[in-house]
């Protein structure tokens, strides 16, 4: 069963702490995302990576880093956490990027809470 | 800028009618839609899609719409049943960005008995 994994459901922070949220992925896409989802803003990415040690600013990057060392693998990373950064987060996974049609097969989420 | 929205936050329909979902863009260069579907503490499933040189697509239920003069799209759901009861998200495909999603706000769809 194809699946992306997300390590924690939940997580509790406190303001400042660097905070490092993992995904794995056993389907050898190529392509890998995070987004968050907020109420009435919907999802928005953060980040995505088209190869391993590539990456690409979303539509909100400000905050966050991440890294892709191997291919199943994608990390965000909020490297000084703030309130404002409690959310829900989503990786994402996708074969290839080149025909619009991107089926992404999301994780079950990591529900963040930074205090 | 919100490229892709979704004016009605929630709907209520009663199980067995029509369910229609609605969705507005506004950039004219995308080039494909999604409709995923979210249940609580899981994440989003892909549900059905549209190219843009197509103004309907049909999966069992499940229809989506296209108008692009309107920049439009519609997703209908008929019969409705209580597990269609989620989130649903509309999606857009830009090419020229790189076929990354955007995503709308989402409706949250309730089928009642």
């Amino acid at each position: 069963d194809v699946k992306v994994t997300q390590s924690s459901r939940y997580l509790v922070k406190r303001t400042g702490e660097k905070v490092f949220l993992e995904c794995v992925q056993d389907m050898d896409h190529e392509n890998m995302f995070w987004y968050r989802q907020d109420p009435g803003l919907g999802l928005r990415l953060i980040y995505f990576s088209y190869d391993v040690k590539m990456k690409e600013k979303g539509d909100i990057p400000e905050g966050y880093s991440v890294s892709r060392e191997k291919k199943e693998r994608f990390s965000l990373i909020l490297e000084s956490a703030s309130t404002n950064q409690t959310s829900m987060y989503l990786c994402a996974s996708s074969l290839w990027v080149g025909q619009g049609d991107e089926k992404l097969l999301f994780g079950s989420g990591t529900q963040l809470s930074v205090l | 800028d919100q490229q892709v929205k979704q004016n009605s936050p929630s709907l209520s329909v009663q199980e067995g009618r029509i369910s229609i979902l609605n969705c507005d863009y506004t950039n004219s260069m995308f080039d494909y839609f999604l409709w995923y579907k979210k249940y609580p503490a899981e994440g989003p499933t892909f549900l059905i899609s549209i190219s843009s040189i197509k103004d309907k697509n049909e999966d069992g239920r499940f229809t989506v719409f296209l108008n692009k003069s309107a920049k439009h799209l519609s997703l209908h759901i008929v019969p409705s049943q209580p597990g269609d009861s989620a989130v649903y998200f509309c999606a857009a495909s830009d090419p020229g960005g790189g076929n990354k999603l955007t995503f709308g706000t989402g409706t949250q769809l309730k089928v009642e008995l």
